[in-house]
């Protein structure tokens, strides 16, 4: 079966503007969690969805914002684009939101 | 505050011994805990869980130990190969969800042939 899909895997955008990272769960999948690994901060926990509700967050400032839609696709946001946004994005899906999160390949956004 | 802390960011191990790669916590409400592997370029793969009820879980060449009352866990891989060789995550959970994850930074393992 499918794999959890990110798209796209690679995006280059300039300070200042905003970016829209794609996750596409496994088929069947309910919750979808989402991460970002930088080399300094490693794996933080960005938020986590499950049937179209945000059900907990990280500590991001508000830049950061997600939405799941009712296919259980989820989308995350970054609004007014930080150098230090710069990493590798990851999207977790789950079956049942408690255990069992399948990760995918990551979208790496490089912020210039 | 790092919750989860993996304090070696190398080790190097000769193909066929064993491997350990260690973690602590600081978080007493963590109840769940698992290791990642991770290759360049792709998403952590999961590994080997425990739950806070036990204090070791064995699966296949992997072992997880947990001394909860020191609040640290470890993999060990026994016999290590050189497929083995990546960065090992150590995370952990609270309430049971494992949808926020608590990661610690990552523990690059070269097993050399």
């Amino acid at each position: 079966k499918a794999g959890v899909t990110q798209t796209p895997r690679y995006l280059i955008k300039t300070r200042g503007q905003q970016v829209t990272l794609s996750c596409s769960p496994i088929s069947g999948h309910r919750s979808v969690s989402w991460y970002q690994q930088t080399p300094g901060q490693g794996l933080q926990f960005l938020f986590e969805y499950f049937s179209e509700t945000q059900r907990n967050k990280g500590n991001f400032p508000g830049r950061f914002s997600g939405r799941q839609f009712s296919n259980s696709r989820s989308e995350m946001n970054v609004s007014t684009l930080e150098l230090g946004d710069s990493a590798l994005y990851l999207c977790a899906s789950s079956f049942t939101g408690d255990y069992g999160y399948t990760f995918g390949s990551g979208t790496r956004l490089t912020v210039v | 505050d790092q919750q989860v802390k993996q304090n070696s960011p190398s080790l190097s191990v000769q193909e066929g011994r064993i491997s350990i790669l260690n973690c602590d916590y600081t978080n007493s409400m963590f109840d769940y805990f698992l290791w990642y592997k991770k290759y360049p370029a792709e998403g952590p793969t999961f590994l080997i869980s425990i739950s806070s009820i036990k204090d070791k879980n064995e699966d296949g060449r992997f072992t997880v130990f947990l001394n909860k009352s020191a609040k640290h866990l470890s993999l060990h891989i026994v016999p290590s190969q050189p497929g083995d060789s990546a960065v090992y995550f150590c995370a952990a959970s609270a309430g049971g969800s494992q949808g926020n994850l608590i990661f610690g930074k990552g523990t690059k393992l070269s097993v050399k042939p």
